[in-house]
């Protein structure tokens, strides 16, 4: 089983519409969890990231957690064309800061 | 406040050559981490110094690849002999106090 579950995509949403990106992890002992945007041949980027359960929003973006189903999404409210980009899951077990990534799931937001 | 920065940005070499490259983290960033990626996969780590310190190499290929970081500043991955299969974007990344991770541009290593 993977460590890190993420649907490759492509997940194709109309510009202005809710782009919803999900995420499944295996490691109970994940504490935190990151959500990287990374752009066509370019370093990875941070979204946001979350610790507990529940929701957190910052602008356009809400990170969702449920550790009981070992579950993280990533919702982008009013998807913008720059939006596109390939969105990696990643969690860390906090004894080292050590990252594990998903494959990543391509966004396409079109017009 | 500078970004991670990594050079070369390119190379190409044929297998069973070597390659660098190098690394330097945010300023006063005591980790620093260097991740292989995949066309199409996400990023793998391949290892974590703590100042100049080891604390994870247990996806490097020692048998081919090394790494070091002199002084606890700036560090170098090295690949001896490449293979084909090493093609991949090299990522290097530094963490400060917090849990974030921020990534230098990478270098992108094509082996033909």
């Amino acid at each position: 089983q993977k460590e890190v579950e993420q649907n490759s995509g492509p997940l194709s949403v109309p510009e202005g519409a809710i782009a919803s990106l999900n995420c499944t992890y295996s490691d109970r002992g994940s504490q935190s969890f990151f959500w990287y945007r990374q752009y066509s041949g370019k370093s990875p980027e941070l979204i946001m990231f979350i610790y507990s359960n529940g929701d957190k929003e910052d602008g356009r973006f809400t990170a969702q957690l449920n550790k009981a189903s070992q579950y993280v999404s990533l919702l982008i409210r009013d998807s913008q064309p720059s939006d596109s980009a390939t969105y990696l899951c990643a969690f860390d077990t906090g004894t080292a800061s050590k990252l594990t990534f998903g494959t990543g799931t391509r966004l396409q937001v079109t017009l | 406040e500078a970004g991670v920065a990594q050079s070369p940005r390119y190379k190409i070499i044929e297998k069973r050559q070597s390659v660098a490259f190098w690394c330097n983290p945010i300023s006063g960033h005591a980790t620093l981490y260097w991740y292989q990626q995949i066309l199409g996969q996400g990023p793998k780590l391949l290892i974590q110094f703590q100042n100049n310190g080891v604390v994870d190499d247990s996806q490097l290929p020692k048998d081919r690849f090394s790494a070091e970081r002199l002084k606890g500043v700036d560090s170098t991955l090295k690949i001896q002999p490449a293979k084909l299969e090493d093609s991949a974007v090299y990522l290097c990344a530094s963490r400060g106090g917090g849990n974030i991770q921020y990534f230098g541009a990478g270098t992108r290593l094509s082996v033909l």
